[in-house]
């Protein structure tokens, strides 16, 4: 089955810790994209990689890192430099192009900090 | 005026009825457009992308009007299972990104 997967769903980090989230794609998209949601928000993005060993700021880059080593992988690291990093992490892809196609996403992970 | 805004709501209709939801953008030179479905503490999934001539998907019907930068989603004859939160999405303006607009919840009741 084609699809985005993510892992773990659930992970809780103690301040002060670094934590990657995976996020895997076996529908050769191009673009891939990290967003995320707090509660009664929108989606906010983070990071996106329109390419393999390329990738841009979203909106709320400050805190977090990434790389796009392989077309099907985009990790998020989570750094201790994030101030408020519980959330529900959220990754997608879409096929690159010059027009904005849709975003298909994973199942998310629900990081808590302790 | 925000980028993408919604009437949060939340919409409490019966099955049955017919309900509409509006979002506005604010980027004239949008290209894409996008409703999405977002269950509780799930990811969002595509309902329908939006066009210039309107779209229809069963008892889903989009439209766009870009002169007045509005998006419309209808909803025929709701079903319990239509209860979610409902999200506008446009592109930026380089169509590098989606800005997604935080949803409007429906609720439909017995």
């Amino acid at each position: 089955d084609g699809g985005i997967t993510q892992s773990p769903k659930y992970l809780f980090r103690k301040e002060g810790q670094n934590v990657t989230l995976s996020c895997e794609q076996n529908l050769n998209h191009d673009a891939m994209y990290w967003y995320r949601q707090d509660p009664g928000q929108g989606l906010r993005l983070i990071y996106y990689s329109q390419i393999v060993n390329d990738f841009q700021k979203g909106d709320i880059a400050e805190g977090y890192s990434v790389s796009r080593e392989k077309k099907e992988s985009f990790p998020l690291t989570v750094t201790s430099a994030q101030k408020n990093p519980t959330a529900f992490y959220l990754c997608a892809s879409s096929i690159a192009g010059g027009r904005m196609n849709e975003q298909f996403f994973g199942p998310g992970t629900r990081l808590t900090v302790l | 005026r925000k980028e993408v805004e919604q009437d949060p709501g939340p919409f409490n209709v019966p099955e049955g009825a017919t309900v509409a939801f509006n979002c506005t953008y604010s980027n004239s030179a949008s290209q894409s457009f996008f409703w999405y479905r977002q269950d509780c503490r799930k990811e969002p999934k595509l309902l329908m992308s939006v066009y210039s001539s309107g779209n229809e998907d069963g008892r889903f019907t989009a439209q766009l009007n870009r002169a007045s930068q509005y998006i419309s989603l209808l909803i025929r004859d709701s079903k319990l299972s239509d209860s979610a939160t409902y999200l506008c999405v446009v592109s930026n303006q380089a169509g590098t990104a989606l800005i997604f607009g935080k949803g409007t919840t429906l609720s439909v009741s017995s």
